[in-house]
């Protein structure tokens, strides 16, 4: 088994809310990982968990907050966002975060704010 | 810098034709390569990755791949395409191994539009 969920799968959120976003994997997996996809360009690389570990934070505003409670489960808490955040946002998880082993990634989360 | 191309932004084949998708690579050593599909709001989904070995790779859903070193290539084939293969396709590498070196860079995709 292959697959990597996300929740929710759409979200409208004004600029003062608190939201999150839940993603799970049960391959076993080490590493996870959040991207944001704009429309008609690739995924850019947010944040990378590895052994439930922060490793790569890729300057991302500190109104994204990541949270790996445990190897399972990876969250993304929401707080204070623009416009311009509007996107689709992707987890991905692999067997480990050092790029030898494929990525596998979930359906997305897709968050207007208004 | 290291980057990924591919050439071709959008390319429309009928359906039951061949497709070739171009992928090029700018980087000293052989890295990791990885071709990944997304249908309109969906996810990535893997079709096929080169590490090592057999130049010529299977993946799924009838695609293949071939890694062309003296060409810096990862080209993606498909003998015969159907209708659902209508989609947005991407070229992937990583680097090596660690770090940030074990990113996922991507290329800009190229989208596939198959007619009837």
């Amino acid at each position: 088994d292959t697959e990597v969920t996300q929740t929710p799968k759409h979200l409208v959120m004004g600029m003062t809310n608190k939201k999150s976003l839940k993603c799970e994997q049960h391959m076993g997996h080490r590493a996870m990982y959040w991207y944001k996809q704009k429309a008609k360009k690739p995924p850019e690389l947010m944040f990378v968990y590895s052994y439930e570990k922060l490793s790569i934070n890729e300057s991302v505003p500190s109104r994204f907050s990541p949270e790996c409670p445990n190897s399972s489960l990876l969250n993304l808490h929401l707080h204070a966002l623009q416009p311009e955040d509007s996107a689709l946002y992707l987890c991905a998880s692999s067997q480990d975060g050092q790029g030898a082993y494929e990525q596998y990634f979930g359906p997305g989360t897709r968050l207007t704010v208004t | 810098a290291q980057s990924v191309t591919q050439p071709d932004i959008h390319i429309t084949v009928s359906e039951g034709a061949s497709l070739e998708l171009r992928c090029n690579y700018s980087y000293g050593a052989t890295p990791y390569l990885f071709w990944y599909v997304q249908s309109p709001g969906q996810g990535l989904q893997l079709l096929l990755k080169y590490f090592s070995g057999d130049t010529l790779v299977q993946g799924i859903k009838g695609f293949e791949a071939e890694f062309k070193r003296s060409q810096s290539s990862f080209n993606l084939r498909k003998p015969s395409v159907h209708w659902s293969d209508a989609a947005e396709y991407f070229c992937a590498v990583v680097l090596g191994y660690g770090g940030s070196q074990g990113n996922l860079i991507f290329g800009k995709g190229t989208k596939l539009s198959v007619k009837p």
